[in-house]
């Protein structure tokens, strides 16, 4: 079956604009998390769609927002890009519940801001 | 707070050559523990998990026991490939978390050269 889908793989912006990145899961898992890698930071958890339901959140700026759709599909944007946006946004889907042991990850976008 | 301390890398070993990687992690209760591994331009893969003491998560020749008295999740594998070169990450999820927050170490960067 189809793994999880992430588009844009690329993309460059500019300081101030906004960005909107998205990701398709895997059929059938209801829930979507984003997390952030950076060389620094290392891979840190931004928030978790369940239900079009926003279910956990990290610790990242109002600028940072997402939202889920009623098929699962989960996009997230930053709004007022910094040039400390720059990063791998990585997406990763699963079921729920006891049986939800595993995490499937996209490939990523990557964000450059210039 | 809960965290995940992995050894340093890079790690640089011979083909053939047996592999550990530590990873001790900090948390309450009896999280769900995995090992990812991320490959140059890809997203993370699941490696292993295990979900309870004494559990033992094993695939492509590499395994990790769950040591609850040491809280360890140590990954290890007897005979390293060219192929195996890659960045490792070992992570949990807190017990009564059923959605998607993961807790990663920073990462482990292995070469294995021929």
């Amino acid at each position: 079956k189809a793994g999880v889908t992430q588009t844009p793989r690329y993309l460059i912006k500019t300081r101030g604009q906004q960005v909107t990145l998205s990701c398709s899961p895997i059929s059938g898992h209801r829930s979507v998390s984003w997390y952030q890698q950076t060389p620094g930071q290392g891979l840190q958890f931004l928030f978790e769609y369940f239900s079009e339901t926003q279910r956990n959140k990290g610790n990242f700026p109002g600028r940072f927002s997402g939202r889920q759709f009623s098929n699962s599909r989960s996009e997230m944007n930053v709004s007022t890009l910094e040039l400390g946006d720059s990063a791998l946004y990585l997406c990763a889907s699963s079921l729920v519940g006891p049986e939800a042991v595993g995490y499937t990850f996209g490939s990523g976008t990557r964000l450059t801001v210039v | 707070g809960n965290s995940v301390t992995q050894m340093e890398g890079p790690v640089t070993l011979s083909e053939e050559a047996f592999l550990t990687i530590n990873c001790t992690y900090t948390a309450t209760g009896y999280p769900s523990l995995f090992w990812y591994v991320q490959y140059p331009g890809e997203g993370l893969q699941l490696l292993l998990k295990a979900t309870k003491a004494d559990d033992k998560g094993s695939n492509k020749g590499f395994e990790a026991t769950y040591r609850k008295e040491t809280t360890s999740f140590h990954l290890e594998k007897g005979s390293v490939q060219v192929s195996d070169s890659a960045v490792y990450f070992c992570a949990f999820r807190s017990p009564g978390n059923q959605g998607g927050k993961l807790i990663f170490g920073q990462g482990t960067e292995l070469s294995v050269k021929p």
